[in-house]
């Protein structure tokens, strides 16, 4: 079955400290991931995706097959990274885009 | 802007009206999408459509009757909804193919079912 888990609802760090919100994949198959983000009061948005490999906004994010994880990291949380994060993936050829529950990251001055 | 419109951005409807919700894209994507998005649940898909055709219905309720007359306007068609179907609804666009498949999302329909 393909499904997408990020277990934390709630992440909640002081501004600086590293931030790693967690999120696992399964899928039978070359998988394809993307981490969205929503900020208050406006819609919600792709923040990167692995085939990228790029740093947006000082995030990364390294697709681990043998972990089955995409996990996204950022080594400095600032107070304008607090927002909601929703790790998504696609199904080849179909447009279907699964996403997880969503981890809330709060930071706090 | 992201290129995907919904309306209304509100709607409050008793439960047994009939009410539309309108998507339109104009990002020349071939797939539409509409999720539900409430307080307690995860991101919730709900159906897709590919160069007009529907490719998935994910369990929902005939009371969310989909249409798709073309590749740029989706619409979802609601009757005799509950309470429980309070909701932001949103819509998605994006390519199936291809090397860019991000999905651009509008900015949503908040519903209330009194």
């Amino acid at each position: 079955a393909q499904r997408v888990t990020q277990p934390e609802k709630l992440l909640s760090v002081f501004k600086g400290a590293p931030v790693e919100l967690k999120c696992n994949y399964s899928y039978s198959g070359s998988p394809e991931l993307f981490w969205y983000v929503q900020y208050s009061r406006q819609r919600l948005q792709l923040l990167l995706r692995h085939i990228s490999r790029e740093s947006i906004k000082g995030f990364t994010a390294d697709l681990n097959k043998g972990e089955t994880s995409f996990h996204l990291k950022k080594p400095f949380a600032q107070e304008e990274d607090s927002a909601m994060y929703y790790c998504a993936l696609i199904v080849s050829n179909t447009g279907k885009l699964i996403f997880g529950q969503g981890t809330t990251l709060q930071v706090k001055p | 802007e992201t290129g995907v419109t919904q309306t209304p951005r509100h709607l409050v409807m008793g439960m047994t009206n009939k009410k539309s919700l309108k998507c339109e894209q104009h990002l020349g994507h071939n797939a539409m999408y509409w999720y539900k998005q409430s307080a307690k649940k995860p991101l919730e898909l709900m159906f897709v459509y590919n160069f007009k055709e529907q490719t998935e219905n994910n369990s929902v309720p005939s009371r969310f009757s989909p249409e798709c007359p073309n590749s740029s306007h989706l619409f979802l068609h609601l009757h005799t909804l509950q309470p429980e179907d309070s909701a932001l609804y949103l819509c998605a666009s994006s390519h199936t193919r291809g090397t860019n498949t991000e999905a651009f999302f509008g900015q949503g329909t908040r519903l209330t079912v009194v």
